[in-house]
């Protein structure tokens, strides 16, 4: 079973667009991060969020415990948001045990 | 400069070929780990090492071994390789004491085993 699920698979946005990304768990957790991941590329930190609302730049994430899921809005797209945006979860005390959705593809164009 | 570095970053192998790959990091990190990516399943977890030769079996374990013998250095080794082991492998390292659950990847080790 699948234990992280993202939605949509694929999103193709305009520049300037907003984009609503999301990611529920099939188990409690108590911490979830969002990733950004380039085509080929190595997998980057954006945002740790294990609860409530978290802002970086353009990004903000919401995540909601009790009802198992998590958000990543994305305002003002740009063509360099463009790559895949995975979310994980870590089911234990040790950092680093994530397990992670398939990720939302994310193409953004002019 | 906190890197990440892995070799070789492509490889291809036949089946029951022995495969190395190698893992750097100049953080000084004591945690490190070992990811594979495979389209529609996103990441999973071979392997987790807490220290120098303090390894921890991941979700994904079978098939694989690790080794670290210094704090800056991860290996992950296929004893002869299958078919189904063709994917790209991430390593991965974090400090424990980043509560902001910082974790820092490599580039990735793209592996064909034919």
């Amino acid at each position: 079973e699948q234990q992280v699920q993202q939605s949509p698979a694929s999103l193709v946005l305009q520049e300037g667009e907003n984009a609503e990304l999301q990611c529920s768990f099939s188990i409690f957790t108590n911490q979830v991060q969002w990733f950004y991941q380039r085509p080929g590329g190595r997998l980057v930190s954006l945002l740790y969020n294990p609860s409530g609302t978290k802002q970086s730049g353009r990004l903000t994430s919401t995540t909601v415990i009790k009802e198992r899921r998590s958000s990543l809005h994305i305002s003002s797209s740009q063509i360099t948001d463009s790559g895949t945006y995975l979310c994980a979860m870590n089911r234990g005390s040790a950092l680093g045990r994530l397990h992670f959705g398939a990720g939302t593809q994310l193409i953004v164009i002019p | 400069d906190m890197k990440v570095t892995q070799m070789p970053r492509y490889l291809i192998k036949r089946m029951g070929e022995n495969v190395l790959l190698e893992c750097g990091q100049d953080m000084s990190h004591e945690t490190m780990y070992w990811y594979r990516q495979d389209p529609g399943l996103g990441l999973q977890l071979i392997y987790i090492s807490y220290d120098v030769d303090s390894n921890s079996e991941g979700d994904i374990p079978k098939g694989y071994r690790v080794s670290r013998k210094k704090r800056e250095h991860f290996s992950l080794i296929l004893d002869s390789a299958k078919t189904n082991q063709t994917s790209v492998y991430f390593c991965a390292s974090s400090s424990p004491g980043a509560n902001t659950g910082q974790l820092y990847f490599g580039e990735g080790s793209k592996l064909t085993v034919l």
